[in-house]
């Protein structure tokens, strides 16, 4: 069975620092990974995703993952936050590609940026 | 604008009422979703509409039941629910899972906030 698991329920940074939102993942076929931000009472977003490629991954607003094998993990990173980046973050597997597999989410990880 | 919209955005009702959620999207998908969205709690997935056939069920009560007429279209019709259904229900959208056309993503409306007297 597929899982996914958001250790962390909230990082807290200052604006213009790194952040790292952690992910890791368990499928038994090729992942298929998804991050996916939330901002207060509206649906979830689409940010970017792995299927196939380069491990790292560029998105939207600046966000990038990097898809590592061997620690089963799906890291979302961001070289300077802003304090608009502060919203709920989702992870995302899907084991495959076929009809029957479908999307599992994570927990979610409040990510909170200070001024 | 994701091209998924969901109406009514809130919803209040009590136990004895029925209600509907409606979901419409703009995107050419063929599958779509219903997802529970409950303070503290992962994304629950109730349902899965591709080419506008049922193909996913999961254990969802029948005080919750699903439509979808055609393609573009889904709603969720609501009768008496009880106090533990509040939450955020959001649909969303995709291309045909395991088709060439998949590209994987799902594409989420805003959601209706349900809250139940």
């Amino acid at each position: 069975a597929q899982s996914v698991a958001q250790p962390e329920d909230q990082v807290n940074v200052a604006e213009g620092n790194p952040l790292t939102v952690k992910c890791t993942y368990s499928v038994s076929g090729n992942p298929y990974l998804f991050w996916y931000v939330q901002y207060p009472n509206r649906g979830l977003q689409f940010l970017l995703k792995y299927i196939t490629g380069d491990n790292l991954v560029k998105g939207s607003y600046g966000f990038e993952a990097e898809f590592n094998k061997s620690q089963t993990s799906f890291h979302l990173k961001k070289p300077s936050a802003l304090v608009s980046d502060s919203a709920l973050y989702f992870c995302a597997v899907r084991d495959g590609r076929s009809s029957a597999s479908k999307i599992i989410f994570g927990s979610g990880t409040r990510l909170s940026i200070r001024p | 604008e994701t091209g998924v919209t969901q109406t009514p955005r809130h919803l209040v009702m009590g136990m004895t009422n029925k209600k509907s959620l409606k979901c419409e999207q703009h995107l050419g998908h063929n599958a779509m979703y219903w997802y529970k969205q409950s303070a503290k709690k992962p994304l629950e997935l109730m349902f899965v509409y591709s080419l506008e056939e049922r193909v996913e069920n999961n254990s969802v009560p029948s005080r919750f039941s699903p439509e979808c007429p055609n393609s573009s279209h889904l709603f969720l019709h609501l009768h008496t629910l009880q106090p533990e259904d509040s939450a955020l229900y959001l649909c969303a959208s995709s291309r045909e899972p395991g088709t060439h056309k998949d590209t994987g993503e799902l594409f989420f409306g805003e959601g209706s906030r349900l809250t139940v007297l």
